[in-house]
């Protein structure tokens, strides 16, 4: 595709649930990251891979996150026992291999905890 | 740590009018600067991004942003607002990529306004 897509773009989950959140990035993008962006805020790193390697996962707020890119393309982040704080857009972007940082943001996915 | 202030959580403006959107920022070193928008419901798209060739950066849809080091500010405007220009504006700053930190901290964003 075009650009970065993510799946579903909207979540609704139960308290105590898990979920899994899916992100296609774009052809060729080795890096790859998550962000959290909640209601009237700016988007905060979650995580960070390139390629298959997770470099960086000093954002993610518990134990109960957790994200893998097993094949060094798409990635999934998955939130266990979801809690009502969790409740959020899931952003993901990636990255071509030269350039100067500029980000490419899927849609997002809206998770609800209800 | 780096930081990024945006004052202004919701800036009103006419159409026609000047737009003028505040970012500071902090950084221990020179950093990439960046400006994104956001639609309702959408994800973000890149508007402009600053990496040091020059202080006064053109982007899309007729933006520009000026660095200046001294007040550590880089500050969005447009010269004529459109109707479609209402949307919400997020200031964002990454170290440079040779130090190794690729994350995008982000200010809380600005919601624009334009009124007919």
């Amino acid at each position: 595709g075009a650009g970065v897509s993510q799946s579903p773009r909207y979540k609704v989950a139960k308290r105590g649930q898990d979920v899994a959140l899916r992100c296609d990035p774009i052809s060729g993008h080795v890096s790859l990251f998550w962000y959290q962006q909640a209601l009237g805020q700016g988007p905060e790193f979650l995580t960070y891979f390139q390629n298959e390697a997770q470099l960086d996962k000093s954002g993610l707020p518990s134990d109960r996150f957790f994200a893998e890119r097993p094949e060094g393309s798409v990635s999934t982040l998955k939130i266990q026992r979801t809690q009502q704080e969790d409740s959020a857009v899931y952003l993901c972007a990636s990255l071509p291999p030269s350039g100067f940082n500029e980000q490419f943001f899927g849609p997002g996915t809206r998770l609800t905890v209800l | 740590a780096q930081s990024v202030t945006q004052l202004g959580s919701h800036v009103s403006v006419s159409e026609g009018a000047l737009v003028l959107l505040r970012c500071n920022y902090s950084s221990s070193v020179p950093p990439y600067l960046f400006w994104y928008v956001q639609y309702p419901n959408q994800g973000l798209q890149l508007l402009l991004k600053y990496t040091s060739a020059a202080t006064l950066v053109k982007g899309i849809n007729g933006f520009e942003a000026e660095f200046k080091k001294s007040e550590t500010s880089f500050h969005l405007t447009k010269p004529s607002a459109h109707m479609s220009d209402a949307a919400e504006y997020f200031c964002a700053v990454s170290d440079q990529i040779e130090a190794g930190s690729y994350q995008l901290t982000f200010g809380k964003g600005t919601k624009l306004s334009v009124i007919p």
